[in-house]
This record gives structure tokens, sequence and C-alpha cells, in this order.
């Protein structure tokens, strides 16, 4: 069975800074995929980044990284120059391999003041 | 850039009326999912489908519920006999292949009365 938890509720941050969300995962599978998606109030899930179990290299899209510690089982989120757009719900999920469905944490509300 | 869509946007149903969720996958993608995500919660897997059939699906995708792919561009939720507790955002997404990403449409919200 795969877990996913997300221990901060609520984050703020001020524009232009740098915030991290925190993640971690608990999952008996040799390899999976780790997520991070962004819940605007529209309420749309969108992609933010992946990164897959089996590289040890961190994932980053733009102003978006992750910092992946596989043996800790942690997988943080890093937004750098943080931007008002940014304010969302934030939710971390893992998928096993084989697997077909996604397991979501509860999600952290990022809040960006300007 | 292909999207996942879904209509209704929003649906309002009495209590014991059936409704039908519609999903339109982005049309290269080969696997579909329906997850739902009642308010203030985590969003929860409920079922997958692929090959034309559900390939796994969750303790909460009873008999009350079920998919198809009437066509080859469209992908419904069907629940039966709604209850107070369906209410919820249905999100469908969508991936190529079993290890891609997963892509969501803007969701469905649900009220039943």
């Amino acid at each position: 069975a795969q877990t996913v938890t997300q221990s901060q509720p609520e984050m703020s941050v001020q524009e232009a800074e740098t915030v991290t969300l925190s993640c971690t995962y608990d999952t008996s599978e040799s390899d999976y995929y780790l997520f991070w998606y962004k819940q605007p109030p529209s309420r749309q899930m969108i992609l933010v980044i992946r990164q897959e179990a089996y590289k040890q290299q961190n994932a980053t899209e733009n102003r978006f990284s992750v910092n992946f510690q596989k043996a800790a089982k942690s997988f943080s989120l890093k937004i750098s120059d943080s931007q008002l757009g940014d304010a969302a719900m934030y939710f971390c999920a893992s998928k096993g391999e084989y697997g077909n469905k996604l397991v979501f944490g509860a999600g952290t509300i990022l809040r960006v003041k300007s | 850039e292909p999207e996942v869509t879904q209509t209704p946007s929003h649906q309002v149903t009495q209590m014991g009326q059936e409704v039908i969720l519609r999903c339109v996958p982005i049309s290269n993608h080969l696997y579909f999912y329906w997850y739902r995500q009642i308010l203030g919660q985590k969003v929860e897997f409920l079922v997958s489908f692929y090959n034309n059939e559900i390939s796994e699906k969750s303790e909460i995708f009873d008999d009350q519920f079920s998919v198809e792919r009437p066509d080859g561009s469209n992908f419904t939720l069907k629940i039966r006999s709604t209850k107070l507790e369906d209410s919820a955002m249905y999100f469908c997404a969508s991936s190529r292949g079993l290890t891609d990403t997963q892509y969501f449409g803007p969701g469905t919200r649900l009220t039943v009365l």
C-alpha cells in the first residue's frame, strides 16, 4: 500500500522569496513515480513536476525544483522567486510502477504575500 | 496543447437520480481515470480504464458507479442513484501509458440535494 503525508496544512511566502513544501511517502514498490500537482482556486489539477524514483538527479522545472531523498522517503518542492500566481493548494502524489492510481497527500495551501 | 475536457462544469441533482459525467481524454492517450475530491478533503482514486475494461477500482467504486467509453472520444462516469455523500468534485484524467503522467480535466462539481 502507498501513503503520502503532507504535514504542513498551510504555508506563507513573501513575493520573490523561496518556499519549500514538505512531503513524505511510503511504498512497498521498488519502482515508483512522485508528483507535485497545483490546484488554484479554479480547482483544476495542474502538474507542476514529476520525479522518477530510479533517477538520482532531482527534477527541475523553471522556478520549481524538488529535493528527492529516496532513503528518507522524502520529496519536497522548492518554489523560487515566488509569484502571486503560485498561490494555490499543492498536492504531493505517488504512483507505483505497475499500479494505475495516484495516491495523494492532504495538500498544503500556499499563500503568497505582496 | 491538447487537454482533457469535462462536461458539465457543475451539475445539480436530486438524491436518488442518475447522473452521467462526461470526459474527453487527450486523443492519443490510452489510460483513463476518474478521481473525486470531497470539499476540503484529499483527492481519491475511483477507477482506471484501459482497453475497454476497468483495470483497477477503489472501494468507493461500488455497484452504484459505472464507466463507459461509448465512442472513440468520450469517457463517462455514471452514478445510478445519487446520495448526498456523492457531492464532490469529480476529475477525469488520462495518460498515454501506464507509467506516463496523468493529465487532469477541469473537473465537474456535483451537488446532490
